[in-house]
């Protein structure tokens, strides 16, 4: 079936540094893929999407390349602030209209 | 414009009872989709609404169930509540298939509403 493996966590990391989330997808079809951001007592927040292969998504800074060759699609930001420390997930789309997430990275930026 | 709404924010509920929790969409958005989310199982899907007909459906028993109004409302029920039903349920909404091979209009996700089964 669909499934979404996500770089574990936690990941601490100092402000400016730069981040790297791992994702990979089961290639099954042709997914749409996305980002979502979890911040503390909060419900999920699209961050960013790519709907084909090689479209790259991008919002406040934060970025992901739909890659099929390597099933991946890795969030990066060059430089973190401590506004970003959260929940960070990765998800497919599918044809059976729902998403399925990885298990999520807690990210952690310290002043 | 409005988010995803959900209600209550918070419940406690003892073992036994059932709950229903509520969803506003985004205005003009038809779908509605429940995701159950805790810390051992992560987020998994429950089921997908789309103009009142659920069109998919998760691998959870037949104690969740949920239904779609005709201004596209949702409400999911959780009936004989166990100690493993307490989580976060999130609502999310979308114009469309937004998780279709190339619907990319992705889902609106509301702030939850936190069940505790004591």
């Amino acid at each position: 079936g669909n499934s979404v493996t996500q770089m574990e966590g936690p990941v601490t990391l100092s402000e400016e540094a730069f981040l790297t989330i791992n994702c990979t997808y089961t290639a099954t079809g042709y997914p749409s893929l996305f980002w979502y951001v979890q911040y503390p007592g909060e419900g999920l927040q699209l961050l960013l999407k790519a709907t084909k292969a090689d479209d790259k998504g991008s919002n406040k800074g934060f970025e992901a390349t739909y890659r099929k060759e390597t099933t991946s699609f890795h969030l990066e930001k060059g430089s973190v602030q401590v506004s970003d420390s959260a929940v960070y997930f990765c998800a497919r789309g599918g044809s059976a209209r729902q998403l399925t997430f990885g298990s999520g990275t807690q990210l952690t930026v310290l002043p | 414009k409005a988010g995803v709404t959900q209600t209550p924010r918070y419940l406690i509920k003892t073992r036994g009872q059932q709950v229903t929790l509520s969803c506003s969409p985004i205005s003009g958005h038809r779908s509605v989709s429940w995701y159950q989310q805790t810390p051992g199982q992560g987020l998994q899907f429950l089921f997908e609404y789309f103009s009142e007909t659920q069109r998919n459906k998760g691998n959870f028993p037949g104690r969740f169930s949920g239904r779609q109004f005709s201004n596209s409302r949702s409400e999911m029920n959780v009936s004989t509540l166990e100690l493993g039903d307490s989580a976060l349920y999130l609502c999310a909404s979308s114009l469309g298939s937004g998780a279709g091979p190339r619907g990319g209009y992705g889902y609106t996700f509301g702030s939850g509403t936190r069940l505790t089964v004591v």
